[in-house]
């Protein structure tokens, strides 16, 4: 059961700045760090952003991490169409004592 | 190479068992948590179990709690979920990932997966 909510949809053309927003609780987002996953088709998760706002080597840094109070955001500038893809927020929730993970929001490249 | 890679998956009836394992390597394996994440068909990620390092913290979804058992072999290098009494919404695609703790800590290698698929 999904807990923290993201839109379905996010689109842009290319080089433009698409942000997706994750929105939680006082016991997830609210105390602990977010991380962003994104899924290509067909393809296993792939680690994007963990600790709120830290790339790990290799992720592009058009790719960036934000969190203020229980919501966080992802954003990507400089759109790409290798970016088309869905993408997951995650967060340990101290209530349930157990990750959530968010709706996941598909993003298209015009 | 820095790898896992699940296998076990398959097709099972309802109230079946399977279990499904997770070879690592590349990397210290006893040195990191370990974590079973499913996806159920058009759906999105959902956090099934986690395991720490010695084996000293386990945590479950709700969905899983007393039907399905995490556990890790060190000596082998290996994780395995252990899943009894499988119901029809236990059907997904089921990943291990690691992380260097729980909690505050990413999961930054994922395997492929396993298919599941609990039918009569």
């Amino acid at each position: 059961q999904s807990v923290l909510t993201q839109p379905p949809s996010a689109s842009g053309t290319p080089g433009q700045r698409v942000t997706i927003s994750c929105s939680g609780s006082s016991s997830n987002i609210g105390v602990n760090t977010v991380n962003w996953y994104q899924q290509l088709p067909g393809t296993a998760p792939k680690l994007l952003i963990y600790n709120t706002n830290q790339r790990p080597s290799g992720v592009p840094d058009r790719f960036s991490g934000s969190k203020s109070g229980t919501s966080a955001s992802l954003a990507i500038s400089g759109l790409q169409s290798e970016d088309e893809a869905d993408y997951c927020c995650a967060a340990w929730d101290d209530s349930l004592k157990g990750y959530v993970f968010g709706t996941g929001t598909k993003v298209t490249v015009l | 190479e820095v790898q896992l890679v699940e296998s076990g998956g398959g097709l099972v009836k309802p109230g079946g068992s399977l279990r499904l394992s997770c070879p690592a390597s590349g990397f210290t394996f006893s040195s990191y948590c370990m974590h079973w994440v499913r996806q159920a068909p058009g759906e999105g990620l959902e956090w099934v179990s986690s395991i720490s390092y010695y084996s000293t913290y386990i945590y479950y979804a709700d969905s899983v709690k007393g039907r399905f058992t995490i556990s890790r072999d060190d000596a082998k290098n290996s994780l395995y979920l252990t899943m009894n009494s499988l119901r029809d919404e236990d059907t997904a695609v089921y990943y291990c990932a690691r992380s260097q703790g729980i909690g505050n800590y990413g999961m930054d290698v994922w395997g492929q997966g396993t298919t599941v698929t609990v039918s009569s």
